[in-house]
């Protein structure tokens, strides 16, 4: 099944102590992306990253950092988490081009954080 | 970073009626989708639209691409307890770049009242 795997779910942490969030997806899509989901402001984009080793910030960067060093993966870390780093996340891939279809993401299931 | 106006923010409704909601944009658009997130999952395409004017349904769900390309619109007709969720509506900028980034909607939650 195609699909976009993100863990964990769910997590508590608490301030300082680093997390990372996975993300896999099974469909050989070169596009990759980090959303949170805040009450009243929608997804907005965290990082993207166009093909391996290709990264580069969305319109939430702050606090976090990514990586890409295989097509498939694409962790979310947070080095130092703070409270208001706690939503929820979720990780999307798509196909890299311009035909018609090439920009519907497919989301992962999502992970809530919560930092406390 | 730039996000579209979706309206209404929430709608709570009876089972049977009907359902209406809008996403616009002070720029033209070349794509417009629409998901559905149900309660604790990612958002799940919906329909896609590609071309001004362009109508698509699926099953009791209707959307049709602004003539202007600046707005789209999504209609449920006879709502079930399961349509119950958060719709948002995406879309690509004309002027979107290289990374034929998507612009999101804040979201319109409806619940449905047996």
């Amino acid at each position: 099944e195609a699909q976009v795997t993100q863990n964990p779910r769910y997590l508590i942490t608490v301030t300082g102590k680093k997390l990372t969030v996975t993300c896999s997806q099974n469909m050989n899509h070169e596009y990759m992306s980090w959303y949170r989901q805040d009450p009243g402001l929608g997804l907005r984009q965290i990082y993207y990253s166009m093909n391996v080793e290709v990264t580069d910030k969305g319109d939430v960067p702050e606090g976090y950092k990514v990586s890409r060093k295989e097509k498939r993966n694409f962790p979310l870390i947070l080095e130092s988490p703070s409270p208001n780093q706690t939503s929820l996340y979720f990780c999307a891939s798509r196909p890299q081009g311009f035909l018609s279809g090439a920009n519907v993401l497919t989301f992962g299931a999502g992970s809530r954080l919560t930092v406390l | 970073g730039q996000q579209l106006n979706q309206s209404p923010q929430s709608m709570f409704i009876q089972e049977g009626e009907d359902v209406s909601m809008n996403c616009t944009s002070s720029s033209i658009f070349n794509t417009w989708l629409w998901y559905k997130q149900d309660p604790g999952e990612g958002p799940v395409l919906l329909i896609a639209l590609y071309k001004a004017g362009e109508l698509t349904s699926n099953g009791r769900l209707t959307a049709q691409f602004g003539i202007t390309r600046k707005d789209s619109f999504l209609n449920i007709s006879a709502s079930i307890p399961s349509d119950v969720g958060i719709y948002f509506c995406a879309g690509q900028p004309q002027h979107g770049g290289a990374t034929n980034k998507l612009i999101f909607g804040t979201g319109t939650l409806l619940a449905v009242q047996p």
